[in-house]
């Protein structure tokens, strides 16, 4: 079965600074999925990769996934208090029931 | 656009009582559906899915189990909760190879 390992598992950072998040898989990724949450709430979907070497961005949070597609990193740019919670990686097991497995997750804090 | 709702957002029962928490979805038809549990605030485990009415398939063995009695909507039950029940239940939908929608999860203490 497919695992993934998040790095680190927690990261404290001051307001303004960058910052990355790292995703790696047992197996080669078909897709690749990054969500965030807050505690106690849901998980909201931030982006998904599909192709080697891929990187999408959306405001200051860009992702990439590597030419192997072993590897995925989040990257936060100028941080902000915002930006705290709970990044999950999630990855597409490749069957129809688009099944996906999840990392453990990485718990950011952005002290102001 | 789509919607996911689940409820009760909280709930406290004392072992050995059922459960029932119930999962929506508005705005899509036919999608996957699917019940994870969390625990600790980290990684999720996937409990039972569903790719259409009356199909249920489970991914761990466990107290729990699932079932769709309608195209858009998810229940998991129990007959009798037990302490080790206890956590964050989040329901998820999805209808193509673009990713999973959460709900807004149900935190269960079992006492």
């Amino acid at each position: 079965s497919q695992e993934l390992e998040q790095s680190p598992q927690s990261l404290i950072v001051q307001e303004g600074k960058n910052l990355t998040i790292n995703c790696t898989s047992s197996k080669t990724l078909y897709g690749l999925y990054w969500y965030k949450q807050k505690y106690g709430e849901g998980l909201i979907f931030l982006m998904m990769l599909q192709k080697g070497g891929e990187e999408k961005s959306h405001e200051k949070i860009t992702a990439k996934l590597d030419e192997k597609k072993q590897q995925s990193s989040l990257h936060i740019t100028a941080s902000q208090p915002s930006h705290a919670g709970i990044y999950l990686c999630g990855a597409d097991s490749g069957g129809s029931n688009y099944k996906l497995t999840f990392g453990k997750g990485t718990l950011l804090t952005v002290n102001p | 656009s789509q919607t996911i709702h689940q409820w009760p957002a909280t709930l406290v029962q004392p072992v050995g009582s059922p459960l029932s928490l119930e999962c929506t979805v508005e705005g899509t038809s036919n999608p996957n559906l699917y019940w994870y549990r969390q625990a600790a605030g980290r990684g999720l485990q996937l409990l039972f899915y569903s790719v259409g009415i009356g199909q249920i398939s489970s991914e761990v063995p466990q107290n729990l189990s699932a079932s769709r009695p309608q195209d858009r909507q998810f229940i998991l039950s129990s007959k009798k909760l037990l302490l080790s029940d206890s956590g964050f239940y989040l329901c998820a939908w999805s209808a193509a190879p673009g990713g999973q929608f959460f709900g807004p999860g149900t935190r269960l203490t079992v006492l």
